[in-house]
């Protein structure tokens, strides 16, 4: 498969307590990106790394990448109500134009 | 506007029908996607525009299937003698450039064939 896949498929917790998602992808990458869809709306992108970053992060999210492994994961630290969403990794492959590969996504629930 | 708009929001469609789905993207971006996306599954490329030049069409599932971008902006996707499994959320993104940039995703519009 081309495209990232996603684990766990879905996550329920606790305000407060921190979600990691893992994606892992099995092409040479030129970048991987996170997004995050709310229900019923488009994507909205969170997190670009690029193949020779190993770590990136914005404000309470951090992104890994282990391109010797293939995957990359997210980590949302103390995560709050509004964080309920469906995440996605992406793989751009950058022989692709830009095309991105994307996975089935993680369902995040965060509960009050 | 400062994101990517798309119109209509929901089409409801009679199998057999044809029917035509907009994207305005940011101003000044040189690269168009169009994504499907069916219930509960990530977006599946369509194709992709570099300006007005279609330089991608091979996620097009079939050649009912048509896009254009004729002055390197606004982009329409038609669907023509739409079918049951053309029912998903159409998803339009644009990004400065193809590859290495974050795509701007608009709203979709959520087809459904009856």
């Amino acid at each position: 498969s081309q495209q990232g896949e996603e684990d766990p498929q879905a996550l329920s917790i606790q305000e407060g307590e921190n979600a990691t998602m893992n994606c892992s992808y099995k092409t040479s990458i030129n970048n991987l990106q996170w997004y995050r869809q709310n229900s019923g709306r488009g994507l909205v992108h969170l997190i670009l790394i690029r193949s020779n970053e190993r770590e990136k992060h914005s404000g309470r999210l951090r992104v890994t990448l282990d391109t010797s492994k293939k995957s990359s994961s997210l980590l949302i630290t103390a995560s709050r109500a509004a964080d309920t969403a469906s995440y996605f990794c992406a793989i751009d492959r950058g022989s692709t134009l830009g095309r991105l590969y994307f996975g089935r996504g993680t369902q995040l629930t965060v509960w009050p | 506007g400062a994101g990517v708009s798309q119109s209509p929001r929901y089409k409801v469609a009679k199998r057999g029908q044809d029917v035509a789905l907009r994207c305005d993207p940011i101003s000044g971006h040189v690269s168009l996607f169009w994504y499907q996306q069916a219930l509960g599954q990530g977006p599946e490329f369509l194709t992709y525009f570099q300006n007005e030049a279609q330089l991608d069409k091979s996620g097009l599932p079939s050649d009912r299937f048509f896009a254009e971008r004729p002055e390197g902006s606004v982009s329409t996707l038609k669907i023509q003698r739409t079918q049951q499994e053309d029912s998903a959320v159409y998803l339009c993104a644009s990004s400065l450039a193809g590859t290495d940039y974050e795509q701007y995703f608009g709203p979709g519009t959520r087809l459904t064939v009856t």
